[in-house]
């Protein structure tokens, strides 16, 4: 399975203020995907970034808020914008490298003061 | 839309029990998975179900998968503290992953 390398692993951030979080994987992957994890809860897909096209949101989320890039195969970003406390939660990436196996990043966790 | 149901939400169980977490989804399904997460950390793979009637096991934990009744059990034997996390089941949709609600388990001397 891909290994994912994701930072930062948590940031305190000033309310207003943007956020990139970065996701490198080991191997060139098709589809690449981006997964929020408010406290205690479970996890909801944000979008899902595909190289050369703009990524497609789920329902709740815009392009606005959570701007994504996808420059090559194994690289993504995820910007989470002027955040308010509400946007505190755990961001994961993750990626399907072989039929039926995804992996996911090692999260990172966001507060917003 | 695709509705992914776990039950129970909380499980408290005592050393060396048993007990079954169950996982029900809305909408027709091959591919089921099952995670596991520790507190602050992210999900570990333990399971993924490829095809009606698929068993798998590892260690104290099996886990079925019916996809004619919409529905996948994870099944723990003779429990241990070590067990202690928060499970979640997630089915492959349209080549993407939605989420149960998730177990959070918590198993006592």
């Amino acid at each position: 399975s891909a290994v994912i390398s994701q930072k930062p692993s948590r940031d305190i951030c000033q309310r207003g203020t943007s956020l990139t979080i970065q996701c490198q994987v080991d191997s060139q992957v098709t589809m690449m995907f981006w997964y929020r994890q408010q406290p205690g809860q479970s996890l909801t897909l944000i979008a899902t970034a595909n190289q050369g096209s703009e990524a497609t949101y789920e329902s709740g989320f815009v392009i606005d808020k959570f701007p994504i890039s996808r420059p090559n195969l194994t690289f993504s970003t995820l910007t989470v914008s002027n955040m308010s406390p509400e946007d505190s939660s755990i961001y994961l990436c993750s990626v399907e490298k072989n039929q039926g196996s995804y992996t996911f990043g090692s999260g990172t966790r966001l507060t917003v003061v | 839309e695709l509705k992914v149901e776990q039950n129970p939400l909380f499980l408290s169980m005592q050393e060396g029990k048993n007990y079954t977490i169950y996982c029900n989804y809305s909408t027709t399904s091959d591919r089921l998975y099952w995670y596991r997460q520790d507190p602050g950390k992210s999900l570990e793979s333990l399971f993924v179900l490829l095809s009606n009637g698929a068993v798998k096991q590892e260690g104290r934990l099996m886990a079925s998968l019916d996809t004619k009744a919409r529905l996948s059990t994870l099944h723990i034997t003779a429990a241990v503290h070590d067990l202690s996390a928060t499970y979640f089941c997630a089915v492959d949709k349209a080549d993407k992953l939605i989420f149960g609600t998730g177990t959070r388990l918590q198993v006592f001397p």
